[in-house]
Parts: C-alpha cells; structure tokens; sequence
C-alpha cells in the first residue's frame, strides 16, 4: 500500500541534543511538508519542499533543519536551538502535479524534550 | 500564520444528529479543504472545494463555500460514534507554490 511512514512514532529528546525525524513515502509526490501541532494552536507549517534539493522555510522553521536528496525522504532535525521542541509532527506529502488535491499524511512522531 | 478560523470549537451531539461546523478565511484563495483527525493520529483528507466550487458532497459529507464572505461550512449528516474526532479547515493558496494553511481545529463529540 501506498503512503507516508514517519518514525519513530515517540521520541525523547535530552537538552542540547539534536534529533532526526524520518519521514519517507512510496506515493511518487513531488511536494512534502513537515508540520508542528500544539494542543489549541492547529498545524504550523515548519519547512516544505516541492522538488529534489529545494525547501523553503515554513512560519516557524527556526531551530529546524531538513534536507531532500531523494524524492522519497524528508528528514527533519531538531536542533538544540529549538527552545520548545515538545509537540507532535507531522509529515505530509502532496502530488505536486495536482496542486487542488489533498495532502497525505503520515502517523506522526511525538517528541518529548527530558 | 493560520488564515482559516474554525467555529466552534467544540461541537457535543446526539448520533444521528447532523454536524454543521464553520471555516473563515481572511485572503483570497485557490480551493479550501477539511481534514479528519483522531486523537493521536495524522490528518485524513475528507474533502476539497474549489474556489470556483459553491457545494460539494461527499457521502455523508457536504461542504459549501462562499467567496464574498469568505467562509465556507462542513456538514456531516446523520451522525454516528465514529465521527467523534478533530476536523480542520485548510486553505489552499494561490499561485504556484500553494501551500496549507490550517486552523485550530473542532473537536466534535457524539454521544452514542
């Protein structure tokens, strides 16, 4: 079956520690997106990219890193300059052909700063 | 920056009750879109409308947009257990590197 697999689903993260979110999908979309969800505060865009070796910055990418060297994959890092990192991320991906068609999710990773 | 504003925030119903659950935007979009999610769990496309688009159905689904008050409503008729979730609206931008912009979310209840 087709789709986005992030992992791990929970993670701890130490102070002054960075950490890798994997996300990778078999959908053959040219588009991935990484997102942050606090309780009350709905999905923020972190960082999205839309081909090979290309990413912008989302509206809160400071304290994050990501890279896209295969069509497949979009890591994201935590860095230790992320102050708040505790939160669910989500990892979404898009046919970038087909801008009016929906997003596809991954299951999410919990991070948890201890 | 969040553009789409959910309303309410928490909907309680009967099953067998129907939904009816509001989005506004502020900008001009390209198409607005609602997402399901359960507790702990990624988001799940449900439906897409287009900015052109006034109504759209889907199953149990209908969602309406209207441009001159930029807002648009989610539907879920005859309600069941199930659809005990998170639903958020999304706003597709214009141009060609659209992306989502969410918003914070309805968390719906029914009471079986």
């Amino acid at each position: 079956d087709g789709g986005i697999t992030q992992s791990p689903k929970y993670l701890f993260r130490k102070e002054g520690q960075n950490v890798t979110l994997s996300c990778e999908q078999n959908l053959n979309h040219d588009a991935m997106y990484w997102y942050r969800q606090d309780p009350g505060q709905g999905l923020r865009l972190i960082y999205y990219s839309q081909i090979v070796n290309d990413f912008q910055k989302g509206d809160i990418a400071e304290g994050y890193s990501v890279s896209r060297e295969k069509k497949e994959s979009f890591p994201l890092t935590v860095t230790s300059a992320q102050k708040n990192p505790t939160a669910f991320y989500l990892c979404a991906s898009r046919d970038g052909t087909a801008p009016s068609y929906g997003y596809t999710f991954g299951s999410g990773t919990r991070l948890t700063v201890v | 920056s969040q553009q789409g504003e959910e309303d309410p925030q928490a909907l309680s119903i009967q099953e067998g009750e129907n939904a009816t659950m509001n989005c506004s935007y502020k900008t001009s979009i390209n198409n607005l879109q609602w997402y399901r999610q359960n507790s702990g769990r990624g988001l799940v496309h449900l439906i897409l409308i287009r900015s052109n688009e006034r109504e759209k159905h889907s199953g149990r689904l209908r969602v309406t947009l209207d441009t001159s008050k930029k807002s648009s409503s989610l539907l879920i008729t005859a309600s069941r257990a199930a659809d005990t979730a998170s639903y958020f609206c999304a706003t597709g931008e214009t141009g060609a590197n659209s992306k989502l912009t969410f918003g914070k979310g309805i968390t719906l209840s029914v009471r079986p």
